[in-house]
Formats: structure tokens, sequence, C-alpha cells
């Protein structure tokens, strides 16, 4: 599982709250990746980081903020939930060609 | 935008059997790649292939790519039971050194006993 690590796993929130979701690495890996995955969408590219406070948005990154202080931690964070955020977010890391997963958190917006 | 799109969106099968699933993609790739994902599990990498590469071997495993053609197939031989899950093919390109990896809808393959 390459050391990753993701809190909380499960989390329900209300419309219109912030909400952070943590992304931990134990192997000094650079490259970190957030996704979420939606039914019939497969998974999509939010923000990625390809070094300490160095990122970049991706595919479906509007509503998303991500912040990376330390090469272990790479935080998501909801400014505003809102219901269409209800998804499993899955953090990756990459490495020799491969991206290896977190084991998701799922999410749920009331 | 999906870069990926895969064929079927299900397969049933029986343990035993090969199946096969399709990818078919839009634009030029650096490299592409399979994943598997059991229910409620996060994705495991099942297999690489370069754009220069036309099939690739992994145990049961044999993935093929036509570039002229912008798709790829992954072929799983003689099915097992554990072998149900969803399978998802990538294409990565490479921005700043980081990975981005576009994925497809995925192919839920169920192994019947």
């Amino acid at each position: 599982d390459a050391g990753i690590t993701q809190s909380p796993r499960h989390k329900v929130t209300e419309t219109g709250t912030p909400v952070t979701l943590r992304c931990h690495q134990t192997e000094n890996h650079r490259y970190m990746y957030w996704y979420r995955q939606d039914p019939g969408h497969g998974l999509r590219l939010i923000h990625y980081s390809y070094g300490v406070k160095d990122t970049d948005k991706g595919e479906v990154s509007d509503g998303y903020s991500v912040s990376r202080s330390k090469t272990e931690d790479f935080l998501l964070t909801l400014e505003s939930a809102t219901s269409s955020q209800t998804s499993v977010y899955f953090c990756a890391i990459s490495e020799s060609g491969e991206q290896f997963f977190g084991p998701g958190t799922r999410l749920t917006v009331l | 935008s999906q870069q990926g799109e895969e064929d079927p969106q299900a397969l049933s099968i029986q343990e035993g059997e090969n199946a096969t699933m399709n990818c078919s993609y839009k634009t030029s790739i650096n490299n592409l790649q399979w994943y598997r994902q059991n229910s409620g599990r996060g994705l495991v990498h099942l297999i690489l292939i370069r754009s220069n590469e036309r099939e690739k071997h992994s145990g049961r495993l044999r993935v093929t790519l036509d570039t002229s053609k912008k798709s790829s197939s992954l072929l799983i031989t003689a099915s097992r039971a554990a072998d149900t899950a969803s399978y998802f093919c990538a294409t990565d390109t490479i921005i700043q050194g980081a990975q981005k990896l576009v994925f497809g809808q995925g192919t839920r393959l169920t192994i019947n006993p």
C-alpha cells in the first residue's frame, strides 16, 4: 500500500461547512495526488503536488484547494461543501510509473 | 472529460473462461496503464504499456496497444473468482514530473463459480 493512509475514512457533513481530508505517506514520495470517484465517471484528478508547497490543478479542481507544507502530508479542503461533492476521495503517490492508492475517504454532504 | 472509454461496462463469465476488456482514448499518450479495484478498496496497478510497445504480458494478463486506433485491450486468461473486480484503463502524461492519469469509467467483471 506504499504506506499511504487517509483520514477520516468516513465523514458526513452538512452543506456549507468546511471539510479537510488528510493524506499521509511514510516513504518520502515527491508526487502526490487527490482523485474523486463517482459512479459512471471512474476516477478524476482534483489536484496534484510535485513537491512541498508545489501544487497544481487537475481535471475537476473547482471547489477544492490543497496544501502540502511537508512531504508526508497532502491536505484536500472543501471550503464550503456542496452535495455535488459527495463522493469517494482517493489519495495516491507515484513511483516508477505506477500510482499507489490509499484506502479512500467516503464523504457525504447532506 | 474522460480520456479513456471502456467496453463493456459490465462482463459476467464463468470461472476458467477468458475475459477481454477494451479501452479507447482520444489523444496522444505517454503510457497506458490498467488498474483493478476490488469493491470498497483503492485501485491496484496491474500493468503498464508504453506507447512504443504493442503487447505486454504479466502472468495471466495480456495487454495490447494499438496507437493507430487509439485503443487497448486487457485479456485475463483462465479467470478465477478472485478476479471479480472493476478494471480501469488510464492514460498518462507527465507534467512537471508529475504523472497525470486520466481514467476510463471501468469495466465491472464478475466471475461466476
